[in-house]
């Protein structure tokens, strides 16, 4: 049982580039979750999902865009990177109406 | 969804009672509070959660005023593995969880 699966773990982008980061979920839950953490500061939400179809912005939803692909997987793309998104993203899921969320490894990206 | 208080940092004694607060005064009625930690770099942990009663499982205990203005984590008997950051979170139906900066415990031998 995997639970949540982001890709990759690591990433280095030049200002401009874009990329998307993988989350997916086997836990058959509704709702998913982009978060962000900078460097000794908590997690601050990007966009949610409440089911498949759904997004909604978070705290610090500019310059990200997201895509609730399918029950599973939940994407988050940069379109053009810039040195202040430097940082580590977690993706997470829990079951609708109970936030006990489950949370990824992280995705520690660098833009220089 | 509410904001919540916590202190920036604690410590506490191994083998001693861990006791982190949580002020949440603007809670309404039907908002949970909920309780993760997050240990290093690794990605958050869910501990326990509550909505009135006092709750306990096996890894804290979570004790909420009868006003349900604040609340208490506690880990019975800390070790050095708890050493992490502790976030007290209130939601209720958006579904977001919001996480402000946390309290980090420092459990020193």
């Amino acid at each position: 049982n995997a639970g949540v699966t982001q890709t990759p773990k690591f990433q280095v982008l030049k200002t401009g580039q874009s990329m998307t980061l993988q989350c997916a979920q086997d836990m058959n839950h509704n709702s998913m979750y982009w978060y962000r953490q900078d460097p000794g500061m908590g997690l601050r939400l990007i966009y949610y999902s409440a089911s498949e179809g759904t997004t909604d912005k978070g705290e610090v939803p500019n310059g990200y865009n997201v895509s609730r692909l399918n029950k599973r997987e939940f994407s988050l793309r940069l379109e053009s990177a810039a040195p202040s998104q430097t940082s580590v993203y977690f993706c997470a899921s829990s079951e609708r109406g109970r936030w006990e969320a489950f949370f990824g490894q992280g995705t520690r990206l660098t833009v220089v | 969804d509410a904001k919540t208080t916590q202190p920036p940092s604690m410590d506490c004694a191994e083998g001693r009672a861990a006791n982190l607060p949580c002020n949440h005064s603007t809670i309404s009625g039907n908002e949970y509070v909920y309780w993760y930690r997050q240990i290093h770099s690794q990605g958050p942990q869910y501990i326990i959660h509550g909505l009135k009663n006092n709750e306990t499982n096996e890894m804290a205990s979570l004790i909420i005023t009868e006003d349900r203005k604040s609340s208490t984590l506690i880990l019975p008997h800390a070790t050095l593995r708890d050493t992490a950051v502790y976030y007290c979170i209130v939601t209720g139906n958006t579904g977001k969880l919001i996480f402000g900066q946390g309290t980090t415990l420092q459990v020193k031998p």
